[in-house]
């Protein structure tokens, strides 16, 4: 199986703050790498797909980069609404894992 | 409106069986694999299960394999769980999702919000 490795688990940040977020695979995945946001007592929501790709109706402020067996998800300028969890997630192969998760809070 | 609805959550004593069922509105499952994924109290998401957009292949996690069954009915636009054997560990909230294929891999595009499994004596 595929592990992904994503740190750190846990960050502390301010509004306007930059934030970066890596995740490591077990082995090459090439670009296959999502991320996705999870608000408490929410569903999840895909955010980028496919290493870099942003996904439509997500602001511009969020992107991420990578290839191989390490990405990277970035927070250009932290807003009030982006504290929350955030996973990576490959889907080279089954199964389809995903990181331990980040939460970053203020 | 697009969304997918999870039902059939709920408290089960443990070696029980539960059937979830997600359903699609607005959203095409036609033509798309199909996911489950899961999140106990707490902790974070966990892949489940997929099913491809024909039914014809099916994979699990370890954790269920053998216990769990995915399944689809594409005329009524529906994917179901079949729970056996359930464990306290199986507690969690059970996502539904729908993936979108790109090349080799997909993204988990759509999800349900989600319903609740306790499992419990």
């Amino acid at each position: 199986d595929i592990q992904m490795t994503q740190s750190p688990s846990s960050l502390s940040a301010s509004v306007g703050d930059r934030v970066t977020i890596t995740c490591r695979a077990s082995q090459n995945i090439d670009s296959y790498v999502n991320w996705y946001q999870q608000k408490p007592g929410k569903a999840p929501k895909l955010l980028i797909y496919v290493a870099s790709s942003l996904q439509r109706g997500v602001p511009s402020r969020f992107s991420g980069s990578g290839f191989g067996t390490d990405f990277t998800f970035t927070i250009s300028s932290l807003q009030p609404e982006d504290f929350a969890t955030y996973y990576c997630q490959q889907s080279y192969g089954t199964p389809y894992t995903l990181g331990q998760g980040t939460k970053l809070d203020i | 409106q697009e969304q997918l609805v999870e039902s059939g959550g709920g408290v089960v004593q443990p070696g029980r069986s539960l059937r979830l069922s997600c359903a699609a509105s607005g959203v095409t499952f036609s033509g798309f694999p199909l996911h489950w994924v899961r999140q106990a109290p707490g902790k974070g998401l966990e892949w489940v299960a997929v099913i491809s957009y024909d039914g014809s292949n099916k994979y699990y996690a370890d954790s269920v394999k053998g216990r769990f069954t995915i399944s689809r009915d594409n005329p009524k636009n529906t994917l179901s769980l079949q729970m056996t054997s359930l464990r306290a560990e199986d507690s969690a909230i059970y996502y539904c999702a729908r993936a979108t294929p790109t090349g080799w891999g997909s993204y988990f595009e759509y999800w349900g919000q989600g319903t609740l499994v306790t499992v419990s004596s």
